[in-house]
């Protein structure tokens, strides 16, 4: 059973501040690692699709880095809004024939404002 | 919208009764997954379609639940005589094919068993 680690469970800070979550992962037969971002009522958004040891991917002020070789991702958010509140999930795949993403519990973010 | 819908959002149903949910993935995806969630977890999976072949179920699926994706293109996940367990929100998802492509996810049906 492929264990993936999520910390923290939760996270509450003041608007401004930055923060990051760690997602950790069996780095045997890695394939490549997904981040989510799921708001309540609404679908899991996809945020990064890594693959290679060392990627860094950005997207406005959410950035993430990668290392296989460990088996971790950092997700960082820099200077927290209100509308950042959501549950972040990560998930590796391991390749094979089906592909299927193997979810972490997931890190649920809230940002007061 | 072009993104990947589900049907019911939600449902409330009795024990011992069958449900069934609908899943309309993205129109050019080849791939629908089928995960599910429940309370403190993160989506587990639970079967995967290439087109309208069933490639992989987990062992989570028992043999109540029924997937199926006709003409590959939209699937349903059927359970039969349910139980207060199978109370959780069904997620659906598309991609292209590759183990690298994002699974774009629709907004769930949650299911509650009294």
């Amino acid at each position: 059973i492929l264990n993936v680690e999520q910390s923290p469970q939760s996270l509450h800070v003041q608007e401004g501040d930055s923060t990051n979550f760690t997602c950790s992962f069996p780095s045997s037969n890695f394939y490549a690692l997904h981040w989510y971002r799921w708001e309540t009522a609404k679908s899991p958004e996809a945020l990064f699709v890594m693959t290679l040891n060392g990627d860094e991917k950005k997207k406005g002020r959410i950035s993430a880095t990668l290392n296989t070789k460990e088996g971790y991702s950092y997700l960082y958010i820099k200077g927290s809004q209100p509308e950042d509140s959501a549950t972040y999930l990560c998930a590796p795949n391991y390749g094979g024939s089906q592909g299927n993403l193997i979810f972490g519990k997931g890190t649920k973010l809230s940002v007061k404002p | 919208d072009t993104g990947v819908s589900q049907d019911p959002r939600h449902k409330i149903t009795k024990r011992g009764q069958n449900v069934t949910f609908r899943c309309d993935p993205i129109s050019e995806h080849n791939r629908l997954y089928w995960y599910r969630q429940t309370l403190g977890q993160g989506p587990e999976f639970l079967t995967y379609f290439q087109n309208e072949a069933q490639l992989e179920k987990s062992r989570l699926l028992s043999d109540r639940f029924s997937a199926e994706r006709p003409k590959g293109s939209f699937s349903t996940l059927e359970i039969q005589r349910t139980e207060q367990g199978d109370s959780a929100m069904y997620l659906c998802a598309s991609s292209l094919t590759g183990v690298w492509e994002t699974q774009y996810f629709g907004p769930g049906t949650r299911l509650l068993v009294l």
